[in-house]
């Protein structure tokens, strides 16, 4: 089983909001992954965990901040998002950091910011 | 720099018309070349890994090759259900790297 989730698929916000994007896996993945990924663009890393560690931020800003509850759960959470922040958000897992290993991408979250 | 060039971004092709989609690379040694296909508004869904030039993986009618500057996902007799974008994405090795992606080919098949 190579599936990762996703919730929700779909969120609408404001820029006054507080929201979070929750990601599970249950393959035994040790890395994971937040990439955003706008109209027509490829994705974009955003943050990479290691054993529940935050080992890459791609210089976001800190109105997104992400958290790794143990070692199946990623959640990021948004506060007073703007309007360009508005893409597909998408989760990644992959066995771990060190190895030849391909990441699994979740179905993402469709984030409108209004 | 890394750098992922995949052409062409558009392909339109007839329902059993067979072609080739190229992703052409530049890393400082290769850990692994990934190719992946993408609906759109969903998440991108994995093919295939290649680690060496002169490796091949097939799927149904996907068959992706490996050369040291390119690699190349052939599609044999498209179905309409293979309309999808067609992402190449490279790792490159010595520690952590991070993947850097191709912006795709979005690819038609007409009935």
């Amino acid at each position: 089983d190579t599936e990762v989730t996703q919730t929700p698929k779909h969120l609408v916000m404001g820029m006054t909001n507080k929201k979070s994007l929750k990601c599970e896996q249950h393959m035994g993945h040790r890395a994971m992954y937040w990439y955003k990924q706008k109209a027509k663009k490829p994705p974009e890393l955003m943050f990479v965990y290691s054993y529940e560690k935050l080992s890459i931020n791609e210089s976001v800003p800190s109105r997104f901040s992400p958290e790794c509850p143990n070692s199946s759960l990623l959640n990021l959470h948004l506060h007073a998002l703007q309007p360009e922040d508005s893409a597909l958000y998408l989760c990644a897992s992959s066995q771990d950091l060190q190895r030849k290993e391909t990441q699994y991408f979740g179905p993402g979250t469709r984030l409108l910011v209004l | 720099e890394d750098q992922v060039t995949q052409s062409p971004e558009a392909l339109r092709l007839q329902e059993g018309e067979s072609s080739s989609l190229n992703c052409s690379y530049t890393v400082s040694g290769l850990r692994g070349l990934f190719w992946y296909r993408q609906d759109p508004g969903k998440g991108p869904e994995f093919l295939f890994t290649l680690y060496s030039a002169g490796e091949e993986k097939e799927k149904e009618r996907l068959k992706a090759t490996l050369t040291k500057k390119e690699s190349f996902l052939h599609i044999t007799a498209p179905k309409p259900e293979d309309s999808a974008t067609y992402l190449c994405a490279v790792q490159a090795g010595g520690g952590y790297q991070k993947v850097t992606f191709g912006t795709g080919t979005k690819l038609q098949v007409i009935p």
